[in-house]
């Protein structure tokens, strides 16, 4: 079974620049994770999808980050505007739809480091 | 207060001993719980997941859970330097596996 595919695995930027990234979940799952993980500290959920709805993007920064996930399947997230505290690694996660009251394990694609110069 | 709390560590243990990772929240109608290792440079990989108090075992590692206490533990038993790593505690704090939350992580450093 492939893993979570996720595309740039690096990328390099100046402030102000715009950047994509781009994310293929496992096949099957309906629930899509973009996570935000600054170096030494844990993955913070930015937005939360469920087939092509959002469940969860209270702490996306709305004015500069957006997301989508276009048929319920593969999902892009893009900041624009970046800035230099954007530097971090974006983490995309997928998971099967939980049972009430469980939530299903989920499974983390390699990442994209972006560096904001 | 945090909602997940862990203690960054590092922790160092010698190699064959038991290493304990602690990991408390703050949300006490949360329902699922899962251990994470990250290697450096690398995602997230699940270790184990527990829903129920009490323990769970699964070969050298041992999830304990007291709701009554906010408090998760992994016991890793004999430690090898290969688990050299950051482990992620991961807390869903509703009923509907839609609201996820990691802690800080605590990194674990096996000595030979």
């Amino acid at each position: 079974e492939a893993g979570v595919a996720q595309s740039p695995r690096y990328k390099i930027i100046e402030k102000r620049q715009s950047v994509a990234f781009w994310c293929n979940p496992i096949s099957g799952h309906a629930t899509l994770y973009w996570y935000q993980q600054i170096l030494g500290q844990g993955p913070k959920l930015l937005i939360q999808f469920q087939n092509n709805g959002v469940v969860d993007d209270s702490q996306l920064p709305k004015d500069r980050f957006s997301a989508e996930r276009l048929k319920g399947v593969d999902s892009t997230l893009k900041i624009q505007p970046a800035k230099l505290e954007d530097s971090a690694v974006y983490l995309c996660a997928s998971s099967l739809v939980g049972l009430a009251g469980r939530a299903d394990t989920q499974y983390f694609g390699p990442g994209t480091r972006l560096t904001v110069l | 207060q945090k909602e997940v709390e862990q203690n960054s560590g590092p922790l160092s243990v010698p190699e064959g001993a038991i290493a304990s990772l602690n990991c408390t929240y703050s949300d006490r109608g949360s329902q699922s719980f899962f251990w994470y290792r990250q290697y450096s440079g690398k995602s997230p990989e699940l270790i184990m997941f527990i829903y129920s108090n009490g323990d769970k075992e699964d070969g050298r590692f041992t999830a304990q859970l007291n709701k009554a206490s906010q408090y998760v533990s992994l016991l890793i038993r004999d430690s090898q330097p290969s688990d050299s790593a950051t482990y992620l505690c991961a807390v869903d704090r509703d009923n509907y596996g839609q609201n996820f939350v990691f802690g800080p992580g605590t990194r674990l450093s096996v000595l030979p």
